[in-house]
């Protein structure tokens, strides 16, 4: 079945520097989304990327669709403490969304 | 305007029980889909409902059903409790116009459910 994958699954970081976390589906997709957990609360969304190769940014987070619409990425610019959580890429599949692993992010003061 | 809300927030079980866990959508949206969110599986889709039928089912066992009212609460009901069922519920409502995932989801808290 249709599966799709986060790499890393952990990462941690000091403050200030970057973070990238991949998404990586086993089928094209027709558009991915990107949800962020804090520890302890539920997945709020962050953004839906629906066209090939499309770029999007959101303050110090920019997100990217892959051109073959099979991948896709999030990279946080001089991570901040703000940034500890999961973060979550969903593919659409046969049964609603399909989630992503998820990259816990921890940011070292 | 309200968020989605879950109740309860906690509950503990034993083997065997059933249990059951409410989802209240965001006013005017139709569409409320269920996930199952344990540390080693991540979030795990298991039904959604759209105007009280169910639109579509994960791959999850019978003992997990749910069900939708006409003011688009929803209900989700797990009969005789396995140890690995201990996970965090939880649901997210959306209009429900789109299908197969165009719509952006927004999550209750979740019903962080222990099995004994």
């Amino acid at each position: 079945g249709q599966q799709v994958m986060q790499i890393p699954q952990y990462q941690h970081v000091q403050e200030g520097e970057d973070f990238t976390t991949y998404c990586n589906s086993s089928t094209t997709l027709s558009n991915i989304q990107w949800y962020k957990q804090r520890p302890g609360g539920h997945p709020v969304f962050l953004i839906q990327l629906v066209k090939s190769g499309e770029v999007k940014k959101q303050k110090r987070l920019t997100f990217q669709f892959g051109e073959a619409k099979k991948n896709s990425s999030l990279h946080i610019t001089a991570t901040q403490t703000t940034d500890v959580g999961t973060y979550f890429c969903a593919g659409e599949g046969t049964y609603k969304y399909i989630f992503g692993t998820g990259t816990r992010l921890k940011v070292l003061a | 305007k309200a968020g989605v809300t879950q109740t309860p927030r906690y509950l503990i079980k034993t083997r065997g029980q059933q249990v059951t866990l409410s989802c209240s959508p965001i006013s005017g949206h139709r569409s409320v889909s269920w996930y199952q969110q344990t540390p080693g599986q991540g979030l795990q889709f298991l039904f959604e409902y759209f105007s009280e039928t169910q639109r579509n089912k994960g791959n999850f066992p019978g003992r997990f059903s749910g069900r939708q009212f006409s003011n688009s609460r929803s209900e989700m009901n797990v009969s005789t409790l396995e140890l690995g069922d201990s996970a965090l519920y939880l649901c997210a409502s959306s209009l429900g116009q789109g299908s197969g995932g165009t719509e952006k989801l927004f999550f209750g808290s979740g019903t962080q459910l222990s099995v004994l």
